[in-house]
């Protein structure tokens, strides 16, 4: 079935350090991945998201890159800050128009 | 404020005690649809809405049920609570779902807990 891999799982980072999460999405008809932060006790809200007619976006400290022939994206996020602390999660639009996530990645951003 | 709303945000019960968990949404967004998420498995869709009167199955509808009589409210119910149903439930909704989806706006999350 679809699926969606995302690593690093945990990834703790020094303040001002840059983070790098990324996944693989398993259905080569995908044009759509958002990036979802979940801050504790929240729900998840969307930071970014990239469609498959573009290769990069960026927003900031934030950007994602996709490859669509390797079926990989990714989330870079320079100058981390303690507030960038969260789970993180990739999605891919699956066939039927929703969205298949990854399983998260904590970030701790240590001052 | 446009936003998902969710109640209530947290509920302990017990097994075979019938429950509803309410999801309403003020954005007049066609799309809604529920998630759980456990530990080290991400968020796993349960059940989801294109419009008024059409749901459908996610990937972990068993033991749930849901309805969409109306646009804004899309609940969640579990006719016989197990414990393997404790988790953490989100409700979110998009403009439209689809090939051509939009973003998905998600609620604050139903922590439950089954005894």
């Amino acid at each position: 079935g679809e699926n969606v891999e995302q690593h690093p799982s945990t990834l703790s980072v020094q303040e001002g350090d840059s983070a790098v999460i990324k996944c693989t999405y398993s259905d080569s008809a995908s044009n759509y991945f958002p990036w979802y932060k979940q801050e504790l006790g929240k729900g998840p809200q969307l930071i970014i998201d990239i469609r498959s007619n573009v290769g990069e976006k960026k927003d900031q400290r934030i950007a994602v890159t996709l490859n669509k022939t390797a079926k990989h994206f990714s989330l870079h996020i320079t100058e981390t800050q303690p507030e960038d602390s969260a789970v993180y999660f990739c999605a891919a639009r699956g066939s039927q128009g929703n969205l298949i996530f990854g399983k998260g990645t904590k970030l701790s951003v240590k001052p | 404020e446009a936003q998902v709303t969710q109640n209530p945000r947290y509920l302990i019960t017990v097994t075979g005690k019938k429950l509803t968990v309410t999801c309403s949404q003020n954005m007049n967004h066609e799309y809604m649809s529920w998630y759980r998420q456990d530990p080290g498995l991400g968020l796993r869709q349960i059940y989801y809405s294109m419009n008024v009167e059409v749901t459908d199955k996610g990937d972990v509808p068993e033991g749930y049920k849901v309805s969409r009589k109306e646009k804004r409210n899309f609940p969640l119910i579990l006719e016989s609570p197990s414990p393997n149903q404790t988790s953490l439930y989100f409700c979110a909704s998009s403009l439209k779902g689809g090939i051509n989806s939009y973003e998905q706006y998600f609620g604050p999350g139903t922590r439950l807990t089954v005894t």
